[in-house]
């Protein structure tokens, strides 16, 4: 079975330090993954997304920016929070192909101060 | 201009009754999923469909897109039923697909 792991759950930082998401996909060879933002009590907007190691691509520029290191792995990072960075960032993954079912990780929720 | 209205956004049942949550799109899509946002934040998976109609114990759902709409059907509301649910759609840019969200129904069930 596959399993999507986020880390960390939460982050309290404060503006103008950097950062870094981590999310791990295990039992699924050479997924689609995705990053999303959320802010609070608002919808989901698409981040990134990448189809294989080494290759991102920007969907929404918000100062933010992501790698694929690793098959299993996707990175969210900034070296300079903005008050703007609050929310809640998920990970998800899909097999490849054009409308497959998105599976997502429980979320890392940030807070910018 | 928006593609997805999903309604109602708020919506509060008693135990035991039920209520249907819509999305209307104002493109073809190609498929729907439905989600639930527990209070944790976590988003559960409830329904994909390509087609037709699938249902999950409380729930049904059914994406009928010749005509545009999704519905998710909740009968018996339970209280761990309370939370955001969103409905998210793909259709076709070019060679490419892309996904479109909701604005969520937020739904609490009370006693």
């Amino acid at each position: 079975a596959q399993t999507i792991h986020q880390w960390p759950v939460a982050e309290i930082k404060a503006v103008g330090s950097p950062l870094s998401l981590g999310c791990t996909i295990k039992g699924k060879s050479s997924p689609n993954l995705y990053w999303y933002w959320q802010a609070t009590g608002g919808t989901l907007q698409q981040l990134f997304y990448s189809i294989t190691v080494g290759q991102v691509e920007s969907v929404v520029q918000l100062n933010l920016s992501a790698s694929r290191p690793k098959d299993d792995q996707f990175i969210l990072s900034t070296e300079k929070l903005l008050l703007s960075h609050s929310g809640f960032y998920l990970c998800a993954w899909s097999l490849t192909g054009g409308f497959e079912r998105l599976f997502f990780g429980h979320g890392t929720k940030l807070s910018v101060l | 201009g928006d593609q997805v209205e999903q309604s109602p956004s708020a919506l509060s049942l008693h135990e035991g009754t039920g209520s249907a949550l819509r999305c209307n799109f104002t493109t073809t899509m190609r498929a729907v999923q439905w989600f639930q946002q527990n209070s944790r934040g976590s988003l559960i998976n409830l329904f994909y469909l390509a087609s037709g109609t699938k249902e999950n114990g409380r729930l049904k759902s059914t994406f009928n897109s010749k005509e545009s709409y999704s519905t998710l059907h909740i009968r018996d509301a339970q209280l761990e039923d309370s939370g955001t649910y969103f409905c998210a759609a793909y259709y076709n840019v070019g060679d490419n697909s892309k996904l479109i969200w909701g604005l969520g129904t937020s739904l609490v069930v009370n006693p």
